[in-house]
């Protein structure tokens, strides 16, 4: 049984450039979450996301960001005109339900110039 | 809102034990904790659902008091692999949200 799995694994954009990551939930999950994580810094949840619903986005900027998890394919987080404050590790995690153990991917590097 | 991990940081040597408490102003479904080694993805320990169970797992064990929304990360004998930052994750309603973690440092 694969587990989640994301890509790339590390992204080079320039400033103002777009940004797309993707994530393949383990199989069976219909529950996506995705998180930033900055250099020694935690977890900021950014949106909860079951098969094409968004259910909690109340930790993605409003702005530029936007995420979809589609009935067939992965759950794609895209960054719009990114600037070099995006700079992070973007990890995915997915569970069978909310409150159910999350497992996580193994991260995209993004790295704006 | 972020519930509160304490200590922030904490350095053994190997075979001392460590706790590190998970405290939230939100009344709890559940809580979660998680391993995260430098570089990687964090990984699943363990759930402690509303009851006040203690769950196991290997020398690490955790607890869950519902009434004071708390939960504690109990690890024993630690060994050099238990060298990471742990974090709880806190569950109510329809929220998820994570600690801010606290780095744990095994030393030979």
């Amino acid at each position: 049984n694969a587990g989640v799995m994301q890509n790339p694994r590390h992204l080079v954009r320039r400033r103002g450039q777009e940004a797309r990551l993707r994530c393949s939930p383990m199989k069976g999950h219909s529950h996506v979450y995705w998180y930033r994580q900055l250099p020694e810094e935690g977890l900021k949840f950014m949106v909860y996301l079951q098969k094409e619903n968004i259910i909690d986005e109340s930790g993605m900027p409003k702005e530029r960001f936007s995420a979809e998890f589609p009935k067939e394919g992965p759950s794609i987080l895209r960054i719009q005109q990114v600037v070099r404050g995006d700079s992070a590790a973007y990890f995915c995690a997915s569970s069978p339900n909310l409150g159910w153990a999350q497992y996580f991917g193994p991260g995209t590097r993004l790295l704006v110039l | 809102q972020q519930p509160v991990q304490s200590p922030q940081a904490v350095i053994l040597r190997e075979g001392e034990d460590a706790v590190i408490n998970c405290s939230s102003s939100k009344a709890l479904y559940s809580v979660h904790w998680y391993r995260q080694k430098h570089g990687e993805a964090p990984v699943f320990l363990m759930i402690l659902l509303k009851g006040g169970e203690q769950k196991g797992h290997e020398k690490i064990s955790a607890s869950f008091n519902e009434k004071k929304q708390q939960s504690s990360l109990y690890l024993t004998a630690s060994q050099l692999s238990y060298s990471g930052t742990y974090f709880c994750g806190t569950e109510s309603g329809q929220n998820f949200v994570f600690g801010p973690g606290t780095r744990l440092s095994v030393l030979p």
